[in-house]
């Protein structure tokens, strides 16, 4: 899977409490993103990062921060979980832009449940 | 209205048909264009990109990009049971991987 890592895989939360989610690669890409996916709305961008310390705001962004103080890792943190946010949450990783030799990549997924 | 919308199926197809999926969008600005492939339980992985409009061919895939009516298209010939998956539309403004993406189709190919 393209050098991409996602944990934890699987959690369980209560609402109210904060959750960071961990995207860590190997490849050296300098692009990672959030994205969120539910059923009917296909995925959704929540932050994106263009390299170390430069993070910046998706469509779905609020109640959630990120942080990327290292190339190879970019946390995902839910301030105060609430159920709506009760997702499966996909990491992603391009080494440049948009074009026939780059591709974005995908981590396995995050399934979290707030009950 | 949602920017990008795709008809979430699902699709049943008996094995060496075609399947045709479609996705429309509101946004005029988009510009890159791309098909996901997703089987249960894992992540997107990539299947064909378009820049602007155009068609594009790939083994039994094709993509069709048509800008001035806001449409795109993705055509599997002789589908197979290994082709059984969710496939998403997706799309952008710039060329970063800012992704707008449908709803998601789920199709399955009887063997």
């Amino acid at each position: 899977d393209a050098g991409i890592t996602q944990s934890p895989r699987h959690k369980v939360t209560e609402t109210g409490t904060p959750v960071t989610l961990r995207c860590h690669q190997t490849e050296n890409h300098r692009y990672m993103y959030w994205y969120r996916q539910d059923p009917g709305h296909g995925l959704r961008l929540i932050h994106y990062s263009y390299g170390v310390k430069d993070t910046d705001k998706g469509e779905v962004s609020d109640g959630y921060s990120v942080s990327r103080s290292k190339t190879e890792d970019f946390l995902l943190t839910l301030e105060s979980a609430t159920s709506s946010q009760t997702s499966v949450y996909f990491c992603a990783i391009s080494f440049g832009l948009i074009d026939v030799y780059t591709e974005a990549f995908f981590g396995q997924g995050t399934r979290l449940t707030v009950v | 209205q949602k920017e990008v919308e795709q008809d979430p199926g699902p699709l049943s197809v008996p094995e060496g048909a075609i399947v045709s999926l479609n996705c429309t969008y509101s946004n005029s600005a988009f510009q890159y264009f791309m098909w996901y492939r997703q089987y249960s339980r894992k992540g997107p992985e990539l299947l064909m990109y378009t820049y602007s409009s155009g068609n594009k061919e790939d083994g039994r895939f094709t993509a069709q990009v048509d800008k001035s009516s806001k449409y795109i298209s993705l055509f599997i010939r002789d589908s197979q049971p290994s082709d059984s998956a969710t496939y998403l539309c997706a799309m952008s403004e710039g060329s970063d991987y800012k992704l707008s993406f449908g709803a998601g189709t789920t199709v399955t190919v009887r063997a």
